[in-house]
Parts: C-alpha cells; sequence; structure tokens
C-alpha cells in the first residue's frame, strides 16, 4: 500500500523566513496531495492541495510542489508569523480498490518564533 | 449545517469493556473514514466506506468494527478495549476525490484505557 514519508519532523524558524516541509510518497498511482495544518487540541484543517496534473499551487503565502517522477511533494511557507506555528500533515491519496484511502505523513512541527 | 459530528468528546474506558464512537455528517457526503492519532503522531487509517452498506479496512483495523447502514452515519466499535487504543479518533467525510472536495474532520474523541 501507499507509504508517506515526511520531514522533518520539527522545524524551528524566525518570523518573517520562508519554511519548507518535504513528503515523498510510493505509489505512482496517488493523484492528490493535500496538506493539513493541526494546532494543539483540534482537528486538523486542510490549507492547500494539489493534483498530479498541476506541479505547483499557491495561496499567498502557501505553495505547494509537486515532482511525480520523483514522487515527492512539497509545502513552502513564505513571511512566517507566529500563527503559523502547528503541526503540518501532508498526505496523498492511494486508489487502492477504492479510490478513496488518505494515507498521512507523521507530521512537522513547525515553530515561528518572534 | 453541523458538518461532521463526533460523539462523546471524552471516554475514559476500562480494559475489556466496549463502546461505541458514534460519528454522523449532515453533508449527504459518500465517503466516510475513522482515523487515530497517537500523541506526537499522524494519523492512522482505521476504516473506510465509500457508501451505505460498503466497509473497508485501513492500515490498523484490528481491534475495531464499523457499520455503514445510512449515508448520515459510521459508527466505531471498540469491542474488548486495550490500553493500545488510548488515543484520539477522528471522523472525516468528503463528497468525492474525484470532484476535488475537501476532507471534513469532527473535532475528535479522545479515549483512555485504563
Amino acid at each position: 500500500g501507499e507509504n508517506v514519508e515526511q520531514h522533518p519532523s520539527t522545524l524551528s524558524v524566525q518570523e518573517g523566513d520562508s519554511a519548507v516541509i518535504k513528503c515523498t510518497y510510493s505509489d505512482s498511482a496517488s493523484n492528490y496531495f493535500p496538506w493539513y495544518k493541526q494546532e494543539l487540541g483540534k482537528r486538523p484543517q486542510l490549507i492547500i492541495d494539489i493534483r498530479s496534473n498541476v506541479g505547483e499551487k499557491k495561496d499567498q503565502r502557501i505553495a505547494v510542489t509537486l515532482n511525480k517522477t520523483a514522487k515527492h511533494f512539497s509545502l513552502h511557507i513564505t513571511e512566517t508569523q507566529p500563527e503559523d506555528s502547528a503541526v503540518y500533515f501532508c498526505a496523498a491519496q492511494n486508489y487502492g480498490g477504492s479510490q478513496g484511502n488518505l494515507i498521512f505523513g507523521k507530521g512537522t512541527k513547525l515553530s515561528v518564533k518572534p | 449545517n453541523a458538518g461532521v459530528t463526533q460523539t462523546p468528546k471524552f471516554r475514559i474506558l476500562k480494559i475489556g469493556q466496549s463502546m461505541t464512537l458514534q460519528c454522523a455528517q449532515d453533508m449527504n457526503h459518500n465517503y466516510m473514514y475513522w482515523y487515530r492519532q497517537d500523541p506526537g503522531m499522524g494519523l492512522k487509517l482505521i476504516y473506510y466506506s465509500v457508501g451505505a452498506g460498503i466497509t473497508d479496512k485501513g492500515e490498523v483495523p484490528n481491534g475495531y468494527n464499523v457499520s455503514r447502514s445510512t449515508t448520515e452515519d459510521f459508527p466505531l466499535r471498540l469491542e474488548l478495549a486495550a490500553p493500545s487504543q488510548t488515543s484520539v479518533y477522528f471522523c472525516a467525510s468528503t463528497d468525492s476525490f474525484l470532484s476535488g472536495n475537501t476532507i471534513y474532520f469532527g473535532e475528535g474523541s479522545w479515549l483512555t484505557v485504563v
């Protein structure tokens, strides 16, 4: 089945710097790659996603890039702010037999220091 | 429109007890999921369903059972609770990955087995 590796597990940056989180996936059939932000004690919230027919997608300070050949995708946050501090999860859709299986990475704890 | 509703929010179980985590969505979504999240870890898929009457195992199904008798409800059953099942459980739903719809998560159910 699908396996998603996420790095780094923790990331500390100064306010205003950029942050990059990388994920690799194993199933070449995966075609949907969302990123979730989870604040302490709360549910995961979708922040951006990308499909396999697109190489890059941007939404204000957040961007995601996808390299299908290498099977990796990355989250880029520019001009980080303290409220960006949270745990970020990448995920990949594994078609399998039901086209509904979403597998998550282990998460990256981002700390933005004022 | 309540979205995805999970109950209970908190529960303490004794080893060997049974319980059911309830999940309901009012968005007429076909796809529903149960994930567990251990402290400091990512989300592991327990079971999922692509429609009423259809369920399938995820990554970590052992010790759990599900049913999907209606589109709205997707309860998760723990038959003989074990300490290893201490976790936060998230229910989620989506209309269809193929249409690019967002996965909506419930607020989570904190379960402790002692």
